[in-house]
């Protein structure tokens, strides 16, 4: 059974760093694109980044880049999502997700969520 | 950037209605479109994808067409499982979503 496990999430002030994980689990890790995915009640459900089997290409939403950083260890089947320069707009529950196999950004599986909380 | 609108924005409707969701793209995406329903709580479960293919394991009462800049999702017959909020996403550029449908009783 694949499974998605997100931890990381908080409260956190403006300006502050976080740094999400997924650990996945039932499925061969190196064969897929992971993507973080986001939902605000303001902003609905976005697309905030993915990275590549071997982590060699990563790409993000315009809103983040150059303040969020995707990463990988395929020795523990886990993703991750550096988050700095934190804006009250990033408040939201950010999902681990699995691309499909032969085709990125489309997310055939969802980690359960875990809320951010960007306030003073 | 590609965005993405859906109609209407709240629908309600009785057990064994037939339900048209309404998507629509700033561009053409061809056939690059998958919806998703979201139920309170939970992460969005994937239903269709390349605008009509049905994910396994998803009802046949789902059912995707359009192609371009529309597309539309029908459930034949609603059920008592399929009250939740659905969100058409385009992947032909990136990934942008559109702003959901939620799906409510009568």
């Amino acid at each position: 059974e694949v499974l998605l496990v997100d931890s990381g999430g908080g409260l956190v002030q403006p300006g502050g760093s976080l740094r999400l994980s997924c650990a996945a689990s039932g499925f061969t890790f190196t064969d897929y694109w992971m993507s973080w995915v986001r939902q605000s009640p303001g902003k609905g459900l976005e697309w905030v980044a993915n990275i590549k089997q071997d982590g060699s290409q990563q790409f993000y939403v315009d809103s983040v880049r150059g303040r969020f950083s995707i990463s990988r260890d395929n020795a523990k089947n886990s993703v991750y999502l550096h988050m700095n320069s934190l804006r009250a707009e990033d408040t939201a529950v950010y999902y681990c997700a699995r691309d499909l196999r032969y085709e990125s950004y489309i997310f055939g599986h969802w980690g359960q969520g875990t809320l951010v909380t960007v306030s003073a | 950037d590609i965005q993405m609108t859906q109609s209407p924005s709240t629908l309600s409707a009785s057990l064994g209605d037939r339900v048209t969701i309404t998507c629509r793209a700033s561009q053409s995406i061809s056939r690059w479109l998958a919806w998703y329903q979201q139920k309170p709580g939970k992460a969005p479960k994937l239903l269709i994808q390349r605008a009509s293919s049905l994910e396994s394991g998803v009802p046949s009462r789902f059912s995707g067409s359009g192609s371009g800049t529309e597309f539309t999702l029908t459930i034949s017959s609603l059920q008592s499982d399929d009250f939740a909020t659905y969100y058409c996403q385009q992947y032909s550029y990136f990934s942008t979503f559109g702003p959901g449908t939620k799906v409510e009783i009568k």
